[in-house]
């Protein structure tokens, strides 16, 4: 069955350093991948979508990698301030007859210290 | 606001009794998820509707389990003689229709958190 792992389950880092989270899954071929941003008591909220036919996404301080032959996206979040901690999630998409069914990863929790 | 809203945003019921929650897409928007998430896990797809027809379902949704969309607009999910293990919060989301650039994107709502005791 598919399988999507997210590096950490916690990550700690120093204000104006750059976060880098990691998503890996196997068992499948997403159309799409997607980032999500998620904090205590709240719904996700979207950040970025990357499609398998692009290597690199950015948006303001954040950075979306894809690499469909690793099976793999990395996530990064430049200049860091504590205003990110959050539980960043990835989410898994096709297109299709299964477009509604995102698989989400279990998240990292990103903790930014001033 | 114009947000997705969902209804209530706290329920607390005793085993075997039956849930409803409501859901408010945003107004434009003709796709409706609903996914459960548990603590330290990531959302897991429920179901899924286009207008008002259920496209979807996950082999997470028993028969316990069911949702509606009569109009195309708001949802509502229903769990029948729930079971402790029906605790969780439950996330409703929408997303425009295919000839919208961002019809990927998913647009969460707050949550409904059960407990069931």
């Amino acid at each position: 069955s598919q399988k999507i792992e997210q590096n950490s389950e916690a990550l700690n880092i120093q204000e104006g350093k750059t976060a880098t989270l990691t998503c890996n899954y196997t068992n499948y071929s997403p159309a799409y991948l997607q980032w999500y941003r998620q904090d205590p008591g709240r719904g996700p909220v979207f950040l970025l979508l990357i499609r398998e036919n692009e290597k690199e996404k950015r948006k303001e301080r954040l950075k979306v990698t894809f690499d469909t032959t690793l099976k793999q996206s990395l996530f990064h979040i430049t200049a860091s301030q504590p205003a990110d901690s959050a539980t960043y999630l990835c989410a898994l998409g096709r297109y299709g007859g299964s477009q509604g069914n995102l698989i989400f990863g279990k998240g990292t929790k990103l903790s930014v210290k001033p | 606001d114009t947000g997705v809203s969902q209804d209530p945003r706290h329920k607390i019921t005793k085993r075997g009794q039956n849930v409803t929650f409501r859901c408010d897409p945003i107004s434009e928007h003709n796709r409706l998820y609903w996914y459960r998430q548990t603590l330290g896990q990531g959302p897991e797809f429920l179901t899924y509707f286009q207008n008002e027809a259920q496209l979807e379902k996950s082999r997470l949704l028993s028969d316990r389990f069911s949702a509606e969309r009569p109009k195309g607009s708001f949802s509502t999910l229903e769990i029948q003689r729930t079971e402790q293990g029906d605790s969780a919060m439950y996330l409703c989301a929408s997303s425009p229709g295919v000839t919208s650039g961002s019809y990927n994107e998913q647009f969460f709502g707050p949550g409904t958190r059960l407990t069931v005791l």
